[in-house]
């Protein structure tokens, strides 16, 4: 019962580099969602996903991409990491819209230097 | 838009005692759900606790209860019976209703459980 896995847990770039947040479910939840959390600000919604081939923006979007291929998976693309950029990053997945919560994944800490 | 507010940073309790975290939320929309989550420093987001805004019964999870004030927009929680597990950040939640999956969330507040 794996729910929804998150890789790597940790990770260091140089500012300019590129790298993928990995994201995935079995739950087989229409939803998915990205969101980081910085100190004294709460999560914030980077991007989001109604179902395979459909995304969209969320609040804070600039320098992150995403696609969503399969129900599973939907990874997060940093295209040139910037030292803003460094932050606690999840994902997030849900069964439908509705009083049913939405599932995290153990986050990834990204730092960028 | 939408905005979740709580203005507590931190709080403390003592072991078994009783302790309410507030949250405020700022909305125009009539369907919506409110959630409560807990982040341990294992990182981890937990749903504590849900309500639906259309629901007037405030909903109860065993020690954890919420009081839904839905005129003055409150969405506070209540723990009882504090165990040092409790320990943890708290967030509140605010998911319009068929979007709950872009989830706003508050700043949480920091709950420290005293021996």
């Amino acid at each position: 019962n794996a729910g929804v896995t998150q890789t790597p847990k940790f990770q260091v770039l140089k500012t300019g580099q590129s790298m993928t947040l990995q994201c995935a479910q079995d739950m087989n939840h229409e939803y998915m969602s990205w969101y980081r959390q910085d100190p004294g600000m709460g999560l914030r919604l980077i991007h989001y996903s109604v179902g395979a081939g459909i995304t969209d923006q969320g609040e804070v979007p600039n320098g992150y991409n995403v696609s969503r291929s399969t129900t599973e998976d939907f990874p997060l693309r940093l295209l040139s990491a910037a030292p803003s950029q460094t932050s606690v990053y999840f994902c997030a997945s849900r069964r439908g819209t509705g009083v049913d919560g939405a599932f995290f994944g153990q986050g990834t800490r990204l730092t960028v230097v | 838009a939408q905005t979740v507010t709580q203005s507590q940073p931190e709080m403390s309790v003592q072991e078994a005692e009783t302790v309410t975290l507030s949250c405020t939320y700022d909305t125009s929309e009539s369907d919506y759900y409110l959630f409560w989550y807990k982040q341990p420093p294992s990182r981890q987001m937990i749903l504590v606790i849900r309500q639906e805004a259309y629901k007037q019964q405030n909903a109860t999870e065993n020690r954890f209860s919420v009081n839904f004030q839905k005129a003055a927009k409150s969405f506070s929680l209540k723990i009882s019976d504090s165990q040092l597990g409790d320990a943890a950040m708290y967030f509140c939640a605010y998911g319009r209703g068929g979007a709950t999956n872009k989830l706003i969330f508050g700043t949480g507040t920091l709950l420290a459980v005293q021996p």
